[in-house]
C-alpha cells in the first residue's frame, strides 16, 4: 500500500495569510494526487487533482503542485471560510489511501 | 446534477453485519470509467477508503478489511450496497459513499461527488 504522509497535522494562520502544507507519498505516484477539504460535520469536497487542477467552482486562491512523491497545497490568501481539515489522496493505484490531514485553526 | 445518499442503520450490535446502500441519481454506473466508492471516518480522526465499484461490476477493496467487506450494484435501482460483517466498536464512524468519474478514458480514482455521510455507532 501507498502511504500517505502530510504535515503539519494542524497549523494556525490568520485571514490572509499564505499558507502552504505538504503532502508525501512513500512510493511515487507521478501526479495523481488529490486534495479535499472537510468542515466539521460536512462530505469531503474536492479542490484540486491530479496534483494542480483546479475542480471546477473551487476558488483561484487554492492552488497545488508536485509529482512524485512531495505535493504541496497553497492557499495565498487565507479566508474566513478556510478554516477547515485538508486531506490529500493518492490515486495512482489501488488501495486508494488517504493522508492524516491538516487542520487549519484562526490564529 | 451528480447526487448521493447513503442509508442504512445508525445503530448495529457487535458481531451483526452492517448494510449500507448508497443512493445516487444523475450518472449511470452502466458507463464505461464511472465508479463509486465507500469511505468512512471515525469520529475525530481521518478518512480511510473501504471499496470501489466499476461501471463492468470491476471491484476492489482495502486489504485490511477485505474479509469482511463486499460491494455490489443494482443498475436498475441506481444503488451501491456495502456490506461490512463481524462489526466491532472500532468500526464506528461515519459512512461516506462517493463518485469517481471519468479521466482521459480511465476512472479517475478521485472523488468529485459525495454523500452526506451516515454515522454508524457499534455497541452493545
Amino acid at each position: 500500500d501507498i502511504q500517505m504522509t502530510q504535515s503539519p497535522s494542524s497549523l494556525s494562520a490568520s485571514v490572509g495569510d499564505r499558507v502552504t502544507f505538504t503532502c508525501r507519498a512513500s512510493q511515487s505516484i507521478s501526479s495523481y494526487l488529490n486534495w479535499y477539504q472537510q468542515k466539521p460535520g460536512k462530505a469531503p469536497k474536492l479542490l484540486i487533482y491530479v496534483a494542480s487542477s483546479l475542480q471546477t467552482g473551487v476558488p483561484s486562491r487554492f492552488s497545488g503542485s508536485g509529482s512524485g512523491t512531495d505535493f504541496t497545497l497553497t492557499i495565498s490568501s487565507l479566508q474566513p471560510e478556510d478554516f477547515a481539515t485538508y486531506y490529500c489522496q493518492q490515486s495512482y493505484s489501488t488501495p486508494l489511501t488517504f493522508g492524516g490531514g491538516t487542520k487549519v485553526e484562526i490564529k | 446534477q451528480i447526487t448521493l445518499e447513503e442509508s442504512g442503520p445508525t445503530v448495529v450490535k457487535p458481531t451483526q453485519t452492517l448494510t449500507l446502500t448508497c443512493s445516487f441519481s444523475g450518472f449511470s454506473l452502466d458507463n464505461s470509467g464511472v465508479s463509486v466508492g465507500w469511505i468512512r471516518q471515525p469520529p475525530g480522526k481521518a478518512l480511510e477508503w473501504l471499496a470501489l465499484i466499476y461501471w463492468d461490476d470491476d471491484k476492489r477493496y482495502s486489504p485490511s478489511l477485505k474479509r469482511r467487506l463486499t460491494i455490489t450494484k443494482d443498475t436498475s435501482k441506481n444503488q451501491v450496497v456495502l456490506t461490512m460483517t463481524n462489526m466491532d466498536p472500532v468500526d464506528t464512524g461515519t459512512y461516506f459513499c462517493a463518485h469517481s468519474g471519468v479521466r482521459d478514458g480511465y476512472n479517475s480514482h478521485f472523488f468529485d461527488y459525495w454523500g452526506q455521510g451516515t454515522l454508524v455507532t457499534v455497541s452493545s
